[in-house]
């Protein structure tokens, strides 16, 4: 069975402090990807990666930047904490291929920032 | 325009109905396809992948129609256990985004 984990599932940090959300996959995947989800607007990307030391912006990257140094490792930093910040975030994995693999998710990080 | 659309719902129907939905996507050059199911408060699972032929697993099934951009998801003798939340997803040819409809509501009555 495919285990993609979280560091936290909870997690409270104050306006302006840095944030770091780690995930780890154990299926040896060359995907890896961070999601928010927010009600109304579904899942958007943050960011992914294809490779070791290797990543692209997704669709709202702002405000966020990631570390990819070991294949089964995936982070997600947020720089400076703001309220708008405040998400679910969804960590996911997946092999490459053409048609596209599914992806499987993390049991997710709930974020406040207050 | 969205990348994906779907009726966020609710849905809601009693035990032992059928019930479908629609999802469009806007990029032709889409590829992939794949409803996924996400129970309150949880992560989203994948529930089948959808092929150009159609595809069936047990009570549900999945359609494509490329020429009008929408997939779909039939469900047979609906039970409680599949109240949740159902996301579409699709993915462009050659990248490896995926892009998500914000969900369709399923609520089952006894």
């Amino acid at each position: 069975d495919v285990k993609v984990t979280q560091s936290s599932r909870y997690l409270v940090k104050r306006t302006g402090e840095k944030v770091f959300l780690e995930c780890v996959q154990d299926m040896d995947h060359e995907n890896m990807f961070w999601y928010r989800q927010d009600p109304g607007l579904g899942l958007r990307l943050i960011y992914f990666s294809y490779d070791v030391k290797m990543k692209e912006k997704g669709d709202i990257p702002e405000g966020y930047s990631v570390s990819r140094e070991k294949k089964e490792r995936f982070s997600l930093i947020l720089e400076s904490a703001s309220t708008n910040q405040t998400s679910m975030y969804l960590c996911a994995s997946s092999f490459t291929g053409v048609p596209s693999y599914e992806q499987y998710f993390g049991p997710g990080t709930r974020l406040t920032v207050t | 325009r969205k990348e994906v659309e779907q009726d966020p719902g609710p849905f809601n129907v009693p035990e032992g109905a059928t019930v479908a939905f629609n999802c469009t996507y806007s990029n032709s050059a889409s590829q992939s396809f794949f409803w996924y199911r996400q129970d309150c408060r949880k992560e989203p699972k994948l529930l089948m992948s959808v092929y150009s032929s159609g595809n069936e697993d047990g009570r549900f099934t999945a359609q494509l129609n490329r020429a009008s951009q929408y997939i779909s998801l039939l469900i047979r003798d609906s039970k409680l256990s599949d109240s949740a939340t159902y996301l579409c997803v699709v993915n462009r040819r050659n990248f490896n985004k995926f892009y998500f409809g914000s969900g369709t509501k399923l609520n089952v009555k006894p």
